[in-house]
């Protein structure tokens, strides 16, 4: 069965680290864009970043670029997320999402996985 | 960035009812708009991209029409597993990809 699965979340304080991951089995993970899209409570969905196939195009919201770094480890069928300088407006479930084309940078998302709660308070 | 704006906010219907549902956007998109679908506790699932194309597995009474600014998703006749909120998301002038506020469907 192909799957996303993110862990790494957790309750950090403002100005801290963090880093997600999400593990992909069973697909072709180096032939398709990967994507974070974040949910903050009670909220709507905000996509986060994404990262090319071959992760040498990433792709930032404003909201939080210069601050977090997509990345992909194709060997390991990984992705991850480093967030730094994190702030009380990140407070989310963060999914893992796979773009829906072939070799498609910013795309649709086709398979979520079951997302990760990170949560920011002093 | 472009805006994507969902009317109504919630939509009050019965099983059996047709649900519409609006996704405007505040600049054309060509086709390249989709619509999730998430309930409560879960992850959204993609019921159509490009407007009018069915994701894998999804049924027939879901359709969506529309072009440039003006989208429409459609359930023929609602099921009980439907009533859940329903997302637009475009992918034109990327990045940022966005998504529309949503529509609750609720019986």
């Amino acid at each position: 069965e192909v799957q996303l699965l993110e862990s790494g979340g957790g309750l950090v304080q403002p100005g801290e680290s963090l880093r997600l991951s999400c593990a992909a089995s069973s697909l072709t993970f180096s032939s398709f864009a990967m994507n974070w899209v974040r949910q903050a409570p009670g909220k709507g969905l905000e996509w986060v970043s994404a990262i090319s196939g071959s992760g040498d195009s990433t792709y930032y919201a404003d909201s939080v670029k210069g601050r977090f770094t997509i990345s992909r480890d194709n060997s390991k069928n990984t992705l991850y997320l480093q967030m730094n300088n994190l702030r009380a407006e990140d407070t989310a479930v963060y999914y893992c999402a796979k773009g829906l084309q072939w070799l498609v940078n910013l795309d649709f998302f086709d398979l979520w996985g079951q997302g990760t709660m990170v949560a920011v308070s002093s | 960035e472009i805006v994507l704006t969902q009317s109504p906010a919630t939509l009050s219907l019965s099983p059996g009812e047709r649900a519409t549902l609006s996704c405007r956007a505040s600049q054309s998109v060509s086709t390249y708009l989709a619509w999730y679908q998430q309930k409560p506790g879960q992850a959204p699932r993609l019921l159509i991209y490009e407007v009018s194309n069915r994701a894998t597995g999804i049924p027939a009474r879901f359709s969506g029409s529309g072009s440039g600014t003006d989208f429409t998703l459609t359930i023929s006749s609602l099921e009980p597993e439907d009533f859940a909120v329903y997302y637009c998301q475009q992918r034109t002038n990327w990045p940022p990809i966005t998504f529309g506020g949503g529509t609750k469907v609720e019986i």
